[in-house]
C-alpha cells in the first residue's frame, strides 16, 4: 500500500536556526497538507498544497509540492521558541484516502 | 465557538474493560471524524460520518471497535473489550466537508490499556 516516509523523526536547534523536513510517498499525489501538533493538543494545518512545483508560505513557514508529485519539503526560517512540537505531512493521490506521515519531532534551545 | 470537544482528555483502564470515548463537534458541521495516532504509525482515519449516518467504516481495527452518532451534536466510540494494543492518542475531527484540510481537531483522549 501507499506509505509516506517523512525525515527526520526529531531535530534539536538552536534558536534562530533555519529547520527543513520532508516528506516522501511511494506514489503521487494531488495534495500535500502539513501539520504542526502542540504537545497534548490536535494537528492544526500550517499550509496547504494543490499543485505540483507549488510553493506557499504562511509566516516564517514556507512549503513546496515537489515537482515529481512524490514529495514535499517544509522550511521553517528564524525558529523560535514556540516552533517546537510535531510537524506532519499528509496526502493523497485522489481519492480522499488520506496518508499521514509519522512526524518530525522539533526541539529549539534556547 | 469552543471548538470540538472530547472527553476523558485521559483513560487508564485495564485490559478487558469497556472504554468510551466522546465527542462533541462544532456547531453546524455536518462530518465528523474519529482517528488514532501512535507512534509507530502516525495519524490514522477509523471512520467518518455525515449528517449522523457512517459513511466510511474501513478504518476501524476490528469489531471490538465501535462508533455512533445519535445527534448533531455528540458522537461516541466504543472499545469492547480493551487490550494494550489499543493504547494511543484518538482524536475526533469535524467539518463542513470530507477535505481533510477543512478539518478541525479536538484535543484528543489518551488512552492507556494496561
Amino acid at each position: 500500500g501507499q506509505q509516506l516516509n517523512q525525515s527526520p523523526q526529531s531535530m534539536f536547534i538552536q534558536e534562530g536556526e533555519d529547520v527543513s523536513m520532508n516528506c516522501t510517498s511511494s506514489s503521487i499525489f494531488n495534495t500535500w497538507l502539513w501539520y504542526k501538533q502542540d504537545p497534548g493538543e490536535g494537528p492544526v494545518l500550517l499550509i496547504a498544497l494543490y499543485k505540483a512545483g507549488e510553493l506557499t508560505s504562511n509566516g516564517r513557514l514556507t512549503a513546496q509540492f515537489g515537482i515529481t508529485r512524490k514529495d514535499s519539503f517544509l522550511n521553517i526560517s528564524a525558529s523560535i521558541p514556540s516552533d517546537v512540537g510535531i510537524y506532519f505531512c499528509a496526502g493523497h493521490s485522489g481519492t480522499y484516502k488520506y496518508i499521514f506521515g509519522t512526524g518530525t519531532r522539533l526541539k529549539v534551545l534556547a | 465557538d469552543a471548538g470540538v470537544i472530547q472527553s476523558p482528555r485521559h483513560e487508564v483502564t485495564e485490559m478487558g474493560q469497556e472504554v468510551t470515548l466522546r465527542c462533541k463537534p462544532i456547531s453546524g458541521h455536518d462530518y465528523l471524524f474519529w482517528y488514532r495516532q501512535t507512534m509507530m504509525r502516525g495519524l490514522e482515519l477509523l471512520i467518518y460520518f455525515n449528517n449522523n449516518v457512517p459513511i466510511d467504516d474501513s478504518g476501524m481495527p476490528e469489531d471490538r471497535f465501535s462508533a455512533k452518532m445519535p445527534n448533531a451534536s455528540f458522537s461516541t466510540l466504543k472499545i469492547q473489550p480493551s487490550e494494550p494494543r489499543d493504547s494511543a492518542v484518538y482524536f475526533c475531527a469535524s467539518s463542513w466537508d470530507r477535505r481533510l484540510e477543512t478539518q478541525y481537531f479536538g484535543p484528543g483522549t489518551r488512552l492507556l490499556v494496561l
